[in-house]
């Protein structure tokens, strides 16, 4: 069984569209982010979510809107989709944000731009 | 904010070298440590993780890592590396007032059979 599971793992595009990635985990867990890593392997927080609620949102542009639906589900919707924004997006979630516990990982969805 | 840096972005080894990346943090006050590995094509995994105690810490597959305060360091190694070590390697720290890691750029370490 997957614990964070996003879809789809790959996606190519063309500027412009507008695209979103799901993102479900099944572990229980309270809280659930999205990182970007870039072309150099950083890894970024985008955002984070704890019980369906907004906790952080880092210097984002706002043509990335986050939904979450239920605890256990954090989409991403892109809007107006860039050049700059082809990169690697991972889906984690962890226990509770108020604990130390280790983030669970997607397996990754790797956005290109055409 | 707090910053990690891994100094080695690629490291090439052959079977049986020993290993050790190199992670080291700015922050001043108390921090956890985690390292992640992401082998090809699959997900992020935590390897290994220091909140306090021994600071020399035990890893799944024969991985360690020693956390050395003074130095704002928890480097990662293994005596003995295997092929199927290939992967991405990250270092994360979490300090006090935050739970949400931050990672380091990442070490990409390759194998040779």
């Amino acid at each position: 069984d997957t614990a964070v599971s996003q879809t789809p793992k790959y996606l190519v595009t063309q500027m412009g569209n507008d695209k979103s990635i799901k993102c479900e985990q099944n572990l229980g867990h309270d809280t659930m982010y999205w990182y970007k890593q870039d072309s150099k392997k950083f890894l970024k927080i985008m955002f984070s979510y704890n019980n369906k609620e907004l906790i952080i949102n880092e210097t984002v542009p706002n043509r990335f809107s986050p939904k979450s639906p239920d605890k256990a589900h954090l989409n991403l919707h892109i809007n107006s989709l860039e050049l700059g924004d082809s990169a690697v997006y991972f889906c984690a979630s962890s226990p509770s944000m108020y604990s130390n516990q280790p983030q669970h990982f997607g397996d990754g969805t790797r956005l290109s731009i055409l | 904010a707090q910053s990690v840096s891994q100094h080695n972005h690629h490291v090439i080894l052959s079977e049986a070298a020993s290993l050790e990346l190199g992670c080291n943090y700015s922050y001043g006050g108390t921090v956890n440590l985690f390292w992640y590995v992401q082998y090809p094509g699959q997900h992020l995994q935590l390897l290994l993780k220091y909140f306090s105690g021994d600071p020399l810490v035990k890893g799944i597959k024969g991985f360690e890592a020693e956390f050395i305060k003074s130095k704002f360091s928890f480097n990662l190694r293994k005596p003995s590396v295997q092929w199927s070590d290939t992967a991405e390697y990250f270092c994360a720290v979490t300090t006090g007032g935050s739970y949400i890691p931050t990672f380091g750029r990442g070490t990409s370490l390759i194998v040779h059979p």
